[in-house]
């Protein structure tokens, strides 16, 4: 199975200030056919499911605020959230989708300092 | 508006049977692959299974395999997950999640991400 590995496991971040997540993959999630990165990205606020962010790494789901964007290729990707907000508080999560067992990383819990 | 509803959880004993229902709204039930996925408390995501948009193709993480049969009743726009021989280690949080895509398997697996989820239903496994 690939497995995913975020850093750090969580952070502190001032209002207003940008958090940056990281997530690497064992292996690599680029498919060279179609030049497609199968890396989606979730948000988990306590007590809801998780809610879809990024698929593709970097295509941003329908209504996700623009302060949150999505980056990288091949083994390492990066989610940042630009300006923190007060409801940004979650557990985010990198799943890879490249091959099967689609894997999950160990999430990464934001905070605000 | 999507909408996914899981029922059928609760507290079971080791090797004992649970069967899970999602039932699904606001979207074309039968273009969409569909999906198990759990976690436990305090813990990370898990992908458990997954089911063709028409049924005929199942995949299966290889803690459940053999253990677990997903289905999916197209006229009744549901899904469900049957738990046999249930383990403690099977104690999570179960969600159901849809894939927006119609495809994303092949042959060798499934290659999925989700777009929607459920509120979840809790699957306790103990004595």
């Amino acid at each position: 199975d690939i497995v995913m590995t975020q850093s750090p496991d969580s952070l502190a971040v001032s209002l207003g200030e940008r958090a940056t997540i990281n997530c690497r993959s064992s292996q690599s999630v680029l498919y060279s056919s179609n030049n497609k990165n199968y890396l989606a990205w979730y948000q988990q606020k306590p007590g809801q499911p998780p809610k879809l962010l990024f698929y593709w790494a970097s295509t941003r789901e329908s209504g996700v605020p623009d302060r949150f964007s999505g980056s990288g290729s091949g083994t390492d990707f990066t989610l940042t959230i630009s300006r923190l907000q007060a409801e940004d508080v979650a557990v985010y999560y990198c799943q890879q989708y490249y091959a099967t067992p689609g894997t999950f990383g160990q999430g990464t819990r934001v905070e605000i300092k | 508006e999507v909408q996914l509803l899981e029922s059928g959880g609760g507290l079971v004993q080791p090797g004992g049977s649970l069967r899970l229902s999602c039932a699904a709204s606001g979207f074309a039930f039968s273009s969409s692959a569909m999906n198990w996925v759990r976690q436990a408390p305090g813990k990370g995501l898990e992908w458990v299974s997954a089911i063709s948009g028409s049924g005929g193709s199942t995949f299966y993480a290889d803690s459940v395999k053999g253990r677990f049969t997903i289905s999916r009743d197209t006229s009744k726009n549901t899904l469900y997950l049957q738990m046999n021989s249930l383990r403690a280690e099977d104690t999570a949080m179960y969600y159901c999640a849809k894939d927006p895509r119609s495809g994303g398997y092949d042959s060798r697996g499934y290659y999925g991400y989700f777009d929607y989820w459920g509120q979840g239903t809790l699957v306790t496994v103990s004595s």
